[in-house]
Protein backbone atom coordinates (compact mmCIF):
# COMPACT_ATOMS: atom_id res chain seq x y z
CA UNK A 1 0.00 0.00 0.00
CA UNK A 2 1.25 3.06 -1.24
CA UNK A 3 1.38 6.35 1.39
CA UNK A 4 -0.02 8.64 -1.60
CA UNK A 5 -2.82 7.30 -3.75
CA UNK A 6 -3.55 9.37 -7.24
CA UNK A 7 -6.48 9.30 -9.52
CA UNK A 8 -7.10 8.94 -11.70
CA UNK A 9 -3.93 6.77 -13.12
CA UNK A 10 -4.87 7.31 -16.83
CA UNK A 11 -6.69 10.33 -18.19
CA UNK A 12 -7.41 11.33 -22.06
CA UNK A 13 -9.15 14.01 -22.49
CA UNK A 14 -10.08 16.41 -26.09
CA UNK A 15 -8.42 19.96 -25.44
CA UNK A 16 -10.21 22.69 -24.47
CA UNK A 17 -11.50 19.79 -21.14
CA UNK A 18 -11.33 20.70 -17.75
CA UNK A 19 -10.14 18.41 -15.45
CA UNK A 20 -9.15 17.47 -11.69
CA UNK A 21 -6.68 14.73 -10.78
CA UNK A 22 -6.60 14.19 -7.15
CA UNK A 23 -3.72 13.48 -4.45
CA UNK A 24 -4.49 10.77 -1.36
CA UNK A 25 -3.21 10.04 2.15
CA UNK A 26 -3.93 8.57 4.99
CA UNK A 27 -1.55 10.80 6.88
CA UNK A 28 -1.30 14.20 7.53
CA UNK A 29 1.82 15.64 5.63
CA UNK A 30 3.88 19.22 6.44
CA UNK A 31 4.10 19.86 2.75
CA UNK A 32 3.04 18.58 -0.55
CA UNK A 33 4.75 19.28 -4.08
CA UNK A 34 3.29 18.58 -7.94
CA UNK A 35 5.86 17.44 -10.68
CA UNK A 36 5.16 17.52 -14.01
CA UNK A 37 7.06 14.48 -16.20
CA UNK A 38 7.64 14.44 -19.60
CA UNK A 39 8.78 10.90 -21.27
CA UNK A 40 12.14 10.98 -21.41
CA UNK A 41 12.45 13.31 -19.17
CA UNK A 42 13.49 14.21 -15.21
CA UNK A 43 10.43 15.74 -13.14
CA UNK A 44 9.66 19.39 -12.80
CA UNK A 45 8.07 21.12 -9.86
CA UNK A 46 5.03 22.86 -10.94
CA UNK A 47 3.90 23.97 -6.96
CA UNK A 48 4.69 23.86 -3.24
CA UNK A 49 1.83 23.69 -1.02
CA UNK A 50 2.22 23.77 2.85
CA UNK A 51 -1.12 25.34 4.79
CA UNK A 52 -4.03 23.62 5.11
CA UNK A 53 -6.86 24.56 2.39
CA UNK A 54 -4.19 26.86 0.77
CA UNK A 55 -5.11 27.61 -3.15
CA UNK A 56 -2.37 28.15 -5.58
CA UNK A 57 -2.95 29.12 -9.40
CA UNK A 58 -0.15 28.94 -12.23
CA UNK A 59 -2.15 30.01 -15.33
CA UNK A 60 -4.43 27.64 -15.83
CA UNK A 61 -3.02 25.13 -13.38
CA UNK A 62 -5.30 25.64 -9.92
CA UNK A 63 -4.17 23.55 -6.56
CA UNK A 64 -5.30 22.52 -3.55
CA UNK A 65 -4.37 21.84 -0.46
CA UNK A 66 -6.96 19.83 2.16
CA UNK A 67 -7.92 22.00 4.68
CA UNK A 68 -6.82 18.24 6.81
CA UNK A 69 -3.33 18.31 4.85
CA UNK A 70 -3.96 15.20 3.84
CA UNK A 71 -5.09 15.38 0.26
CA UNK A 72 -4.35 17.43 -2.10
CA UNK A 73 -6.10 18.62 -5.90
CA UNK A 74 -4.69 19.89 -9.57
CA UNK A 75 -7.86 21.01 -11.52
CA UNK A 76 -6.48 22.01 -15.19
CA UNK A 77 -8.64 24.81 -16.96
CA UNK A 78 -9.05 24.59 -20.84
CA UNK A 79 -6.48 21.64 -21.58
CA UNK A 80 -3.79 22.28 -23.79
CA UNK A 81 -1.76 19.31 -25.23
CA UNK A 82 1.29 20.97 -24.16
CA UNK A 83 -0.59 19.55 -20.91
CA UNK A 84 0.37 16.52 -21.66
CA UNK A 85 2.72 14.14 -19.38
CA UNK A 86 2.87 12.20 -16.16
CA UNK A 87 1.82 14.56 -13.30
CA UNK A 88 3.29 13.62 -9.47
CA UNK A 89 2.06 14.68 -5.99
CA UNK A 90 5.38 14.30 -3.59
CA UNK A 91 5.12 14.40 0.37
CA UNK A 92 7.03 14.72 3.39
CA UNK A 93 5.40 14.71 6.75
CA UNK A 94 7.31 16.25 8.48
CA UNK A 95 9.79 19.45 7.49
CA UNK A 96 12.91 16.37 7.62
CA UNK A 97 10.99 13.85 6.32
CA UNK A 98 12.43 12.55 3.28
CA UNK A 99 9.70 13.21 0.15
CA UNK A 100 7.28 10.56 -0.64
CA UNK A 101 6.20 10.52 -4.08
CA UNK A 102 2.62 8.99 -5.49
CA UNK A 103 2.87 6.63 -8.38
CA UNK A 104 1.48 9.41 -10.74
CA UNK A 105 -1.64 10.23 -13.34
CA UNK A 106 -0.82 9.98 -16.71
CA UNK A 107 -2.21 12.42 -18.62
CA UNK A 108 -3.09 12.70 -22.94
CA UNK A 109 -4.34 15.63 -24.01
CA UNK A 110 -5.72 15.04 -27.64
CA UNK A 111 -5.31 18.03 -30.43
CA UNK B 1 23.53 26.08 -16.81
CA UNK B 2 23.31 22.27 -16.74
CA UNK B 3 21.60 21.47 -13.87
CA UNK B 4 22.02 17.75 -13.07
CA UNK B 5 24.07 16.24 -15.75
CA UNK B 6 23.44 12.08 -15.24
CA UNK B 7 25.64 9.42 -17.79
CA UNK B 8 24.76 6.92 -19.56
CA UNK B 9 21.61 7.70 -20.94
CA UNK B 10 21.16 4.12 -21.28
CA UNK B 11 22.51 1.01 -20.47
CA UNK B 12 22.06 -2.68 -20.83
CA UNK B 13 23.85 -5.28 -18.22
CA UNK B 14 24.19 -8.90 -17.66
CA UNK B 15 23.14 -10.57 -14.87
CA UNK B 16 26.16 -10.14 -12.16
CA UNK B 17 27.47 -7.46 -14.11
CA UNK B 18 28.67 -4.16 -11.78
CA UNK B 19 28.15 -0.62 -12.92
CA UNK B 20 28.36 2.61 -11.56
CA UNK B 21 26.20 5.65 -12.58
CA UNK B 22 26.88 8.96 -12.38
CA UNK B 23 25.70 12.16 -10.60
CA UNK B 24 26.73 16.16 -11.00
CA UNK B 25 25.01 18.87 -10.12
CA UNK B 26 25.86 22.49 -10.85
CA UNK B 27 23.44 24.20 -8.77
CA UNK B 28 26.25 24.35 -5.32
CA UNK B 29 23.01 22.08 -3.33
CA UNK B 30 23.73 20.29 -0.31
CA UNK B 31 21.20 17.74 -0.83
CA UNK B 32 21.67 14.80 -3.54
CA UNK B 33 19.56 11.86 -4.06
CA UNK B 34 18.67 8.66 -6.60
CA UNK B 35 15.19 7.35 -6.90
CA UNK B 36 14.03 4.57 -9.16
CA UNK B 37 10.95 4.78 -11.50
CA UNK B 38 8.76 1.81 -12.18
CA UNK B 39 5.41 1.92 -14.30
CA UNK B 40 2.61 2.72 -11.18
CA UNK B 41 5.27 2.60 -8.43
CA UNK B 42 6.29 6.27 -9.06
CA UNK B 43 9.55 7.61 -8.04
CA UNK B 44 11.19 5.54 -4.78
CA UNK B 45 14.25 6.57 -3.22
CA UNK B 46 17.57 4.71 -2.76
CA UNK B 47 19.40 6.37 -1.13
CA UNK B 48 20.42 9.49 -0.49
CA UNK B 49 22.97 12.69 0.74
CA UNK B 50 21.79 15.35 3.05
CA UNK B 51 25.41 17.11 2.64
CA UNK B 52 28.65 16.03 1.39
CA UNK B 53 30.34 13.55 3.32
CA UNK B 54 26.91 11.72 4.68
CA UNK B 55 24.36 9.24 3.06
CA UNK B 56 21.57 7.38 3.96
CA UNK B 57 19.47 4.08 2.63
CA UNK B 58 16.11 5.13 1.44
CA UNK B 59 12.85 3.25 1.19
CA UNK B 60 14.68 0.28 -1.27
CA UNK B 61 18.44 0.53 -0.53
CA UNK B 62 19.27 -3.38 -1.33
CA UNK B 63 21.66 -3.77 -3.87
CA UNK B 64 22.63 -0.52 -4.35
CA UNK B 65 25.86 1.40 -3.13
CA UNK B 66 26.44 5.54 -3.24
CA UNK B 67 29.74 7.61 -3.11
CA UNK B 68 29.15 11.22 -2.32
CA UNK B 69 32.40 12.25 -4.42
CA UNK B 70 31.90 15.87 -3.30
CA UNK B 71 29.94 18.83 -3.26
CA UNK B 72 28.95 18.19 -6.65
CA UNK B 73 29.19 14.53 -7.64
CA UNK B 74 26.86 11.74 -6.65
CA UNK B 75 27.46 8.09 -7.84
CA UNK B 76 25.19 5.03 -7.65
CA UNK B 77 26.75 1.82 -7.90
CA UNK B 78 25.15 -1.66 -8.70
CA UNK B 79 27.45 -4.28 -7.89
CA UNK B 80 26.13 -7.53 -9.19
CA UNK B 81 23.07 -6.57 -11.22
CA UNK B 82 20.26 -8.24 -11.45
CA UNK B 83 16.82 -8.17 -13.36
CA UNK B 84 14.73 -6.77 -10.72
CA UNK B 85 17.19 -3.68 -11.10
CA UNK B 86 15.34 -3.29 -14.61
CA UNK B 87 14.32 0.51 -14.20
CA UNK B 88 14.99 3.80 -14.95
CA UNK B 89 17.21 6.11 -12.44
CA UNK B 90 17.01 9.45 -11.34
CA UNK B 91 19.59 11.45 -9.62
CA UNK B 92 18.07 14.97 -8.33
CA UNK B 93 19.56 17.67 -6.00
CA UNK B 94 18.46 20.16 -3.44
CA UNK B 95 19.09 23.29 -1.40
CA UNK B 96 18.63 20.63 1.64
CA UNK B 97 16.48 18.16 3.01
CA UNK B 98 13.50 20.56 4.65
CA UNK B 99 11.04 19.50 1.65
CA UNK B 100 13.30 22.12 -0.72
CA UNK B 101 12.10 21.52 -4.22
CA UNK B 102 14.08 18.52 -5.90
CA UNK B 103 15.77 18.99 -9.40
CA UNK B 104 16.16 16.18 -11.23
CA UNK B 105 18.28 15.14 -14.16
CA UNK B 106 17.05 13.78 -17.44
CA UNK B 107 17.32 9.66 -15.84
CA UNK B 108 19.48 6.95 -17.27
CA UNK B 109 17.37 3.21 -18.58
CA UNK B 110 18.93 0.10 -17.15
CA UNK B 111 17.96 -2.53 -18.47
CA UNK B 112 19.38 -6.19 -16.96
CA UNK B 113 19.07 -9.49 -19.03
Amino acid sequence: TQLLEQSPQFLSIQEGENLTVYCNSSSVFSSLQWYRQEPGEGPVLLVTVVTGGEVKKLKRLTFQFGDARKDSSLHITAAQPGDTGLYLCAGARTSYDKVIFGPGTSLSVIP
Amino acid sequence: NAGVTQTPKFQVLKTGQSMTLQCAQDMNHNSMYWYRQDPGMGLRLIYYSASEGTTDKGEVPNGYNVSRLNKREFSLRLESAAPSQTSVYFCASSVGTDNSPLHFGNGTRLTVT
